[in-house]
């Protein structure tokens, strides 16, 4: 009964390297989010898309790219991974308000590790 | 600026007792409201949400309360169990976000219930 699935659940990377975190949902959803989780900030917006091939910047998009080829799929780039880049990142999807139940639905999170 | 926010980090409760979580928003156009609940290690999970329209919305040993006026929500856990020890977010949703209906999140409260 998994909905939203991100591909690693514990990722450990050197600086430097280009890093893939990939997001699949089987809802068809067509808003997809990807936020990371560090302790005491709560949950902060990367990146967003609202359709397949649309993105828009989030809160913190720095240093992080996304991709959406197709809608089910989402994916965060880290051009260069740095190690203020370490934390629990956690990809979402919803339904365009008006068309059922509002609110998001979470991945299971990877925790990056940047060394 | 916090649109959402959740004043208390962390909350201690006895088992059998009640915890309220607290949450005060900005925004009057914030529509729709959410609580959901993160375990170390894993992606966030829906608990219970409540439309603007209503001041109270109750599911099992949950209620969350809204008063409009004062733009403040409360989650309460009636009785609190070990298993309820998780970090609570509080969401809105429905501020002039258009399509996408971005979620914006508190920071969270750490909620331990001692047995």
């Amino acid at each position: 009964d998994v909905k939203v699935t991100q591909s690693s659940r514990y990722l450990v990377k050197r600086t430097g390297e280009k890093v893939f975190l990939e997001c699949v949902q089987d809802m068809d959803h067509e808003n997809m989010f990807w936020y990371r989780q560090d302790p005491g900030l709560g949950l902060r917006l990367i990146y967003f898309s609202y359709d397949v091939k649309m993105k828009e910047k989030g809160d913190i998009p720095e240093g992080y790219s996304v991709s959406r080829e197709k809608k089910e799929r989402f994916s965060l780039i880290l051009e260069s991974a740095s190690t203020n880049q370490t934390s629990m990142y956690l990809c979402a999807s919803s339904l365009p308000p008006g068309q059922g139940a509002r609110g998001y639905t979470f991945g299971s999170g990877t925790r990056l590790t940047v060394v | 600026d916090q649109q959402v926010k959740q004043n208390s980090p962390s909350l201690s409760v006895q088992e059998g007792r009640i915890s309220i979580l607290n949450c005060d928003y900005t925004n009057s156009m914030f529509d729709y409201f959410l609580w959901y609940k993160k375990y170390p290690a894993e992606g966030p999970t829906f608990l219970i949400s409540i439309s603007s329209i209503k001041d109270k919305n109750e599911d099992g040993r949950f209620t969350v309360f809204l008063n409009k006026s004062a733009k403040h929500l409360s989650l309460h856990i009636v009785p609190s169990q070990p298993g309820d020890s998780a970090v609570y977010f509080c969401a809105a949703g429905g501020g002039g976000q258009g399509g996408s209906e971005k979620l914006v999140f508190g920071k969270g409260t750490k909620l331990t219930v001692n047995p």
